[in-house]
């Protein structure tokens, strides 16, 4: 298995809503990000998470709270969202977060999430 | 200044022309360099990975890295329009135990039949 699977691919919600995104991966990779990709934008980092961990939180604000159940599975969770939070959110994984000879990161497609 | 300079194009070629795209990038802490292809409505894909200045080839890709001039080139041959994509350079440097990937803006390829 060499993918990152993220779910649900689309999702529509209200700024009152509560709801997660999620994000697997069987890889043994170590490390997993959550970027923003606005339209025609390069992706954004949002937060990295080494050995289970959160390392880096890039001020993202608290509406948006991550979270790493184990070593596959990482979670993002959304409250009182604003329209300009629509986007496409990634998800990403490497071997090691330190970096190394197998170094790179595979991407999932991403959820599209539109705010209403 | 941004920390990675790409440009955005977009950059449209005739099929089976080699295609010439490059990044600057201001920060020496970079360690590991990297093209992603990204096809629209889609997650980046891994094309190309380097750590130290030089020539890397994979088929019709050839990536270069040059730290002494902060500059990396990213080449395709025999462009197909399968090809046509949106490519987007990244560095990235280890910042409290992890390796965070800093991206350019992203130039977007056409390849015409």
């Amino acid at each position: 298995d060499t993918e990152v699977t993220q779910t649900p691919k689309h999702l529509v919600m209200g700024m009152t809503n509560k709801k997660s995104l999620k994000c697997e991966q069987h890889m043994g990779h170590r490390a997993m990000y959550w970027y923003k990709q606005k339209a025609k934008k390069p992706p954004e980092l949002m937060f990295v998470y080494s050995y289970e961990k959160l390392s880096i939180n890039e001020s993202v604000p608290s509406r948006f709270s991550p979270e790493c159940p184990n070593s596959s599975l990482l979670n993002l969770h959304l409250h009182a969202l604003q329209p300009e939070d629509s986007a496409l959110y990634l998800c990403a994984s490497s071997l090691y977060p330190e970096g190394g000879t197998n170094y790179g990161y595979t991407f999932g497609s991403g959820t599209r999430l539109t705010v209403v | 200044q941004k920390e990675v300079e790409q440009d955005p194009g977009p950059l449209s070629v005739p099929e089976g022309a080699i295609v010439s795209l490059n990044c600057t990038y201001s920060n020496s802490a970079f360690q590991y360099f990297m093209w992603y292809r990204q096809y629209s409505r889609k997650g980046p894909e891994l094309l190309m990975y380097t750590y130290s200045s030089g020539n890397k080839e994979d088929g019709r890709f050839t990536a270069q890295v040059d730290k002494s001039s902060k500059y990396i080139s990213l080449f395709i041959r025999d462009s197909q329009p399968s090809d046509s994509a949106t490519y987007l350079c990244a560095m990235s440097q280890l910042v409290q135990g992890a390796q965070k990937l800093v991206f350019g803006q992203g130039t977007r390829l056409t390849i015409n039949p």
